[in-house]
This record gives structure tokens, sequence and C-alpha cells, in this order.
């Protein structure tokens, strides 16, 4: 059974500050998506990563994908309140069905 | 474009009663569509893989004969919770795989509960 580690479960930080959430595996996988996810609602894509050590940027979020394909990093800088939500990790091994392996989640706050 | 709506938001319901959930992709063909359970602030569980024409594979500890899933076409399918009971009580969301891109796009969810 593939897993993948994220950390921190938890984080709370004030307005403007920066933050890194990460996304730790023994396993390789084909390609690893970020989703946010706020209370009532489903998951919503933020990025996918296909390239080993590939970096990609959204805004104020940069994503990192490990040489290795096996962990994976996303960085916010300069967090506001509207970043508050739950992140949340997820690794496709490269299966015919595209099952998506997910991590445990980061439940983040920042504080105005 | 790779919207999924899922019906209904929010059900409550009493213990012994079924409930039936739909996840429709409305501009995109699914051949496969994914159903996840999800505790409070924890991560998605998977519980089965829906593939359109065929029986769904369940993960291991799901009970397929309480959890009935059916995915009649390309672009709908559904989880029906049979006899629930308050321990269902739960957050579900479905998943769907377009046959063009390796992207699952998800439901906005349903919240269960069973009194």
């Amino acid at each position: 059974t593939q897993l993948l580690e994220q950390s921190p479960q938890f984080l709370s930080i004030q307005e403007g500050e920066n933050l890194t959430v990460y996304c730790n595996s023994s396993s390789v996988f084909s390609s690893l998506q970020w989703y946010r996810q706020e209370p009532g609602e489903g998951p919503v894509l933020l990025v996918t990563v296909v390239t080993g050590g590939e970096v990609k940027k959204l805004k104020r979020l940069t994503f990192q994908f490990g040489d290795a394909r096996k962990d994976s990093s996303l960085h916010i800088t300069a967090a506001q309140t509207g970043d508050t939500g739950l992140y949340l990790c997820a690794g496709n091994s490269g299966g015919s069905n595209y099952k998506l392996t997910f991590g445990k989640g980061t439940l983040l706050t920042v504080n105005p | 474009g790779a919207v999924v709506s899922q019906h209904p938001s929010r059900v409550i319901c009493k213990s012994g009663t079924s409930v039936k959930i739909e996840c429709r992709s409305l501009d995109f063909q699914a051949t496969t569509m994914f159903w996840y359970r999800q505790f409070p602030k924890q991560s998605l569980m998977l519980m089965a893989t829906s593939n359109e024409g065929s029986k769904a594979t369940y993960e291991q500890g799901v009970e397929k004969d309480k959890f009935l899933i059916n995915h009649a076409s390309l672009t709908l399918s559904t989880l029906t919770v049979t006899s629930a009971h308050p321990e269902d009580s739960s957050f579900y969301i479905c998943s769907a795989l377009p046959g063009t891109r390796n992207i699952q796009y998800f439901g906005a969810g349903t919240r269960l509960s069973v009194l």
C-alpha cells in the first residue's frame, strides 16, 4: 500500500507570514496533485506536477516535485486569510484506473 | 469546463432508510468515477471505483452490499447507502475522470446525517 505522509497536520499563522507544507512517500508517483478544500465543499485542484524536479507557480503558491518523484512541497508566500482551508496532496502511481492516494491533509488557518 | 455535480448537497434521514446520492459529469464523459468518504477535518478515504457498464471495485473494508454503486451511463454514477445507521453519517464526495485527461474532478460533496 502506498502512503503519503503530509505535514504539518495543523498550521495556524498570521497574515503575511510564509509557510511550507510537505508531502513525502517511499513510493514513486507518476504524478502528484495538490487540492484545496473549504468546509462543506469538494476539493478543488490547484496543480498537477508530473516531472521530477518540476516547479510550478500559481500566484503566491509555489509547488515543487522532488527529483525522484517521491515527495512534493507547497510553499505559500505572504499568506492571506483567504488561503485558509484544508490542503491535500494526492499521488497517482500510474495504474490504469488512475486511483489517487491522498495525504492526511494540512488544515491551514491564516489569522488577520 | 470539467464540472461535476453532486446531489443532494445535504440529506437527513431516519435510521434504517436508504439514501441515494447522484454524481453527474456535466460537460464531459466519465468512464470512471470514484466515491470517497471524509470525516471532519480528515482526508478523503476512497470507498470504491465505479466504471461505466461494469461492477464497481470496492476498497478493502467497504461493504458492497451496504454501499451500492451504479454507473449506468458515461455521465452518471449513484451511491445508495442502504439501511443507513448513525455511524454512516459522514461527508460523501464523488469524482469523475474524463477520458481525455488523467485528472479527477470532484463534486461538492453530500453531507449525510442519519438520526
